[in-house]
C-alpha cells in the first residue's frame, strides 16, 4: 500500500518560532510537493522538488524553505512562523511524467499563536 | 493568471441524480495531464480520474467521467447516480511536463448530496 506520511497531524507553534514539517514517502517517487490549503483558495504550491537536493519555488514560497537530503524525505521549514501561516499543509509525491497522479499525506493542521 | 479555475464554490445535488462540476484550465503546452481529486471531511485527498491532453476519448472510472473539451480548455467532472458518500470537496488539477511537472490545483467545489 502506497504511503505518504506527514510527521504531525496537528501542531501549535508560537510566533517567531522555527517550524519543521516532515514528509516521508515509500514509493521511490522523484517528485515531492508542499501545498497549503486555505478555504476558498484551494491548494497553493509552496515548493516542490524533482530530485534529491533539487528544489523549485511554487506560487507562494515567501516565508518558507525546504530541504531534500534523501529521496524519500521532504521537509518544509517556516523560518520564523507568523500567524498568517496558520493553515493546513499537505505533502504529496509522484513519479515524473504528466500521466501520473500525486499521492497525498494526511495533512498537518498548523496553528501559529 | 490562474492555471485552474473552478467557478462553483458549492453545489447541491439530489441523491441518485447526476451532477457536473466545472473546471477550466490555462496552458500553452500541447502535452498536459488533467486530474480530479476528492477530499472528504476527514481530509485525505483521493485521486478519482485522469485525462491526458492527447486522449481522444473522455476518461471514465465507474460513476465518474471527465467531459474533456480541448478547444474550450475545460475538463468537467460528471458524477452519475450521486450517493450520500459523494459529499466532499472536489479539486481539479493540471500537470505540465514542460513546467517541471508541477501540479496546479483549483479552489475546489463543495458538493452536498441531499437524501
Amino acid at each position: 500500500d502506497v504511503k505518504v506520511t506527514q510527521s504531525s497531524r496537528y501542531l501549535v507553534k508560537r510566533t517567531g518560532e522555527k517550524v519543521f514539517l516532515e514528509c516521508v514517502q515509500d514509493m521511490d517517487h522523484e517528485n515531492m510537493f508542499w501545498y497549503r490549503q486555505d478555504p476558498g483558495l484551494g491548494l497553493r504550491l509552496i515548493y516542490f522538488s524533482y530530485d534529491v537536493k533539487m528544489k523549485e519555488k511554487g506560487d507562494i514560497p515567501e516565508g518558507y524553505s525546504v530541504s531534500r537530503e534523501k529521496k524519500e524525505r521532504f521537509s518544509l521549514i517556516l523560518e520564523s512562523a507568523s500567524t498568517n501561516q496558520t493553515s493546513m499543509y499537505l505533502c504529496a509525491s509522484s513519479h515524473q511524467g504528466e500521466v501520473t497522479e500525486a499521492f497525498f499525506g494526511q495533512g498537518t493542521r498548523l496553528t501559529v499563536v | 493568471a490562474q492555471k485552474i479555475t473552478q467557478t462553483q464554490p458549492g453545489m447541491f445535488v439530489q441523491e441518485k441524480e447526476a451532477v457536473t462540476l466545472d473546471c477550466t484550465y490555462d496552458t500553452s503546452d500541447q502535452s498536459y495531464g488533467l486530474f480530479w481529486y476528492k477530499q472528504p471531511s476527514s481530509g485525505e485527498m483521493i485521486f478519482l480520474i485522469y485525462q491526458g491532453s492527447y486522449d481522444e476519448q473522455n476518461a471514465t472510472e465507474g460513476r465518474y467521467s471527465l467531459n474533456f473539451q480541448k478547444a474550450r480548455k475545460s475538463a468537467n467532472l460528471v458524477i452519475s447516480a450521486s450517493q450520500l458518500g459523494d459529499s466532499a470537496m472536489y479539486f481539479c488539477a493540471m500537470r505540465e511536463p514542460n513546467n517541471f511537472n508541477k501540479f496546479y490545483f483549483g479552489s475546489g467545489t463543495k458538493l452536498n448530496v441531499k437524501p
